[in-house]
């Protein structure tokens, strides 16, 4: 099994500043790798797949880079509604198509 | 527009039985995988398994095989995800979701709205 490790687990960021968030697979998974934002209460929703493309509806700030094993989701400006959760998926190897444990963005 | 709806929150006690369902809309429901997604109270988000409605090519994570049972009702566009005997460890959050591809290798890009199972004595 795939382990996904995100880092760092929180991330305190002020709204208007860049946010990076990094994710590690165990052994590569080539650029099959999603990242997925959760609000509380609230479903994931895609935000990245292929490791660089947007989802549609996606805004412009999220970007996504990498492959093999080190990935980063970057925001570029953060907004109010970027705080949340992401998680990083890796589709490459089956089954499972394992998650990483999460990093909570939240307000400095 | 592309749907996934859930059904309603479930409460149940330890050895009983229940199926979970997840309705599909706005897309060819047989031309995609639907996958399974636990989420503990708390917690991260867990991939259980996947089925192909086409054909009910299913797989399994194999942490949780034997546990649930993951099948698919093509005629009505839905999916299912059953337990035989509820634990209480099984008491979370399920989401279904729909691969971006028509090939499993490929992403979630729409969820249902989850459905919350708590089973409780």
């Amino acid at each position: 099994e795939i382990v996904m490790t995100q880092s760092p687990a929180t991330l305190s960021v002020s709204p208007g500043e860049r946010a990076t968030l990094s994710c590690r697979a165990s052994q590569s998974v080539s650029s099959n790798l999603a990242w997925y934002q959760q609000q509380p209460g609230q479903a994931p929703r895609l935000l990245i797949y292929g490791a660089s493309t947007r989802a549609t509806g996606i805004p412009g700030r999220f970007s996504g880079s990498g492959s093999g094993t080190e990935f980063t989701l970057t925001i570029s400006s953060l907004q109010s509604e970027d705080f949340a959760v992401y998680y990083c998926q890796q589709y490459n190897y089956w089954p499972p198509y394992t998650f990483g444990q999460g990093t909570k963005l939240e307000i400095k | 527009e592309v749907q996934l709806v859930q059904s309603g929150a479930e409460v149940k006690k330890p050895g009983e039985s229940l199926r979970i369902s997840c309705k599909g809309s706005g897309f060819t429901f047989t031309t995609y995988w639907i996958g399974w997604v636990r989420q503990m109270p708390g917690k991260g988000l867990e991939w259980m398994g996947i089925i192909y409605p086409a054909d009910s090519d299913i797989r399994y994570s194999p942490s949780l095989q034997g546990q649930v049972t993951i099948s698919a009702d093509k005629s009505i566009n839905t999916a299912y995800l059953q337990w035989s005997s509820l634990k209480a460890s099984d008491s979370a959050i399920y989401y279904c979701a729909k691969s971006s591809g028509s090939w499993h290798q490929s992403a979630f890009d729409y969820w249902g709205q989850g459905t919350l199972v708590t089973v409780a004595s």
